[in-house]
């Protein structure tokens, strides 16, 4: 099993959609977690970190939930710029955990 | 100010042969990370540096090797290339330890 698993989609929606996604995590250990997104052949791009009190980033939401050992993220609005691939992150003592990334691709 | 630098872009090797894949840090940042990821799948962890020692290591066999240097750059060496090391090699660069990681573009690696 690994230890961070995403849904991998694809998730094909229209522009103004709302879009969510989850993610869990098998080591209750893990201190912190974020979100990157990953552009086709490019590198990951910090998106958010993701706080046990949930967070918001514009039209980016990032929720946490402990006990269940999950991450979401919620996207309003969907833009097109938002097609990318979302990759989970749950961090243990410099351990960096990736999942294998969902992909979102919103169309007109 | 600029950000994560890696070099070569891309690279091209065969099976047996070795290859230094280097990173260059976002000023003022003291760690150094690296990652592979293949194809369809998330960056996987190998090594994190931070103040020219060894940090973090990820389940990747003893080919695998890096150091940090005193202005924080970095190596990733790799010896004895087998087919399954294709792959593109991210580095990341930190302020510290537990700190938000920044990614360079990544070297993609083939071998043939």
């Amino acid at each position: 099993r690994k230890e961070v698993e995403q849904d991998p989609g694809p998730f094909n929606v229209p522009e103004g959609a709302t879009v969510a996604f989850n993610c869990t995590y098998s080591n209750s250990a893990s201190q912190s977690f974020f979100w990157y997104r990953q552009d086709c052949r490019k590198e990951p791009k910090l998106l958010m970190s993701v706080y046990s009190s949930g967070n918001e980033d514009g039209r980016f939401t990032a929720q946490l939930n402990r006990a269940s050992q999950y991450i979401s993220l919620l996207i309003r609005d969907s833009k097109l710029s938002d097609s990318a691939t979302y990759l989970c992150v749950a961090n243990n003592n410099n351990d960096m955990r990736f999942g294998a990334g969902t992909r979102l691709t919103v169309k007109p | 100010d600029a950000g994560v630098t890696q070099s070569p872009t891309h690279l091209i090797k065969t099976r047996g042969q070795q290859v230094t894949l280097r990173c260059s840090p976002i000023s003022g940042h003291k760690s150094v990370s690296w990652y592979q990821q293949v194809l369809g799948q998330g960056p996987q962890f190998i090594f994190q540096y931070y103040e020219k020692e060894e940090r973090g290591r990820g389940n990747f066999p003893d080919r695998f090797s890096a150091r940090q240097f005193p202005n924080y750059s970095s190596e990733l060496n790799v010896n004895a290339l087998l087919l399954g090391d294709s792959a593109l090699y991210l580095c990341a660069s930190s302020l510290g330890l537990q700190e938000t990681q920044y990614f360079g573009p990544g070297t993609r690696l083939l071998v043939l």
